[in-house]
């Protein structure tokens, strides 16, 4: 089946960039996601990025797509203490008539002050 | 003006007990998600129903019971509770299997 994998945890100074890093199997998804948990709050969408694209730009988020690698990344610019959360990729698989997401383990991101 | 709602937010039962987490949605989507986070903060999917029909039915417990009684509700109702159901529990819903999942604030249960 599908596999989603992401480095647990990442820490990084307020104002730095932060990079978080994630790797898919299924190469058949026409989008790759990017969901945000706060502390005990639900998931909230951040960013997509279509299958044919290589990067996307949003404010201070910047999704990088790699096909031939099946790497995907999320890069926040000028980090605040307030991005502080689990950063979740998610790649739907399956067929089209399905499509649940396989969620990654999430990267848990600390910004010190 | 919510787009997926969940009740309750938080809900503290007994071994044994059967309980209901209820999901609705104002977004005009057709199809919704059950999805289990463990202690650990792994997601999985659990069901997906379009249009009111059951599309997806992960390996869970037949204790487990969607139930959706329009498109705009997907309910879980949870018979002879265990401990290892202790988890937060989210409803999603998309306009189409294929496309973007929006998630609701989860409900967190915690089974003693």
């Amino acid at each position: 089946g599908e596999d989603v994998e992401q480095s647990l945890f990442l820490s990084v100074r307020e104002g730095d960039s932060s990079v978080i890093n994630c790797t898919y199997t299924d190469s058949s998804s026409t989008y790759l996601y990017w969901y945000k948990q706060e502390p005990g709050a639900g998931l909230q969408l951040l960013t997509y990025i279509f299958s044919n694209m290589d990067m996307k730009q949003d404010q201070r988020l910047t999704v990088l797509l790699n096909k031939k690698d099946k790497h995907l990344s999320l890069r926040i610019a000028d980090t605040q203490t307030g991005d502080s959360a689990i950063y979740f990729c998610a790649d739907p698989d399956g067929d089209t008539g399905r499509r649940a997401l396989t969620f990654g383990s999430g990267t848990r991101l600390q910004v010190q002050p | 003006d919510t787009a997926v709602s969940q009740t309750p937010k938080y809900l503290v039962t007994q071994m044994g007990n059967d309980k209901s987490i209820k999901c609705e949605q104002n977004l005009g989507h057709d199809t919704m998600y059950w999805y289990k986070q463990d202690s650990k903060k792994f997601l999985k999917i659990m069901f997906s129903y379009n249009n009111k029909e059951l599309i997806i039915n992960e390996t869970v417990p037949n204790r487990f019971s969607p139930k959706s009684p329009d498109k705009a509700h997907l309910n879980l109702h949870i018979n002879s509770l265990e401990l290892g159901d202790s988890a937060v529990y989210f409803c999603a819903s998309s306009r189409l299997p294929q496309e973007t999942q929006y998630f609701g604030p989860g409900t967190r249960l915690l089974v003693l």
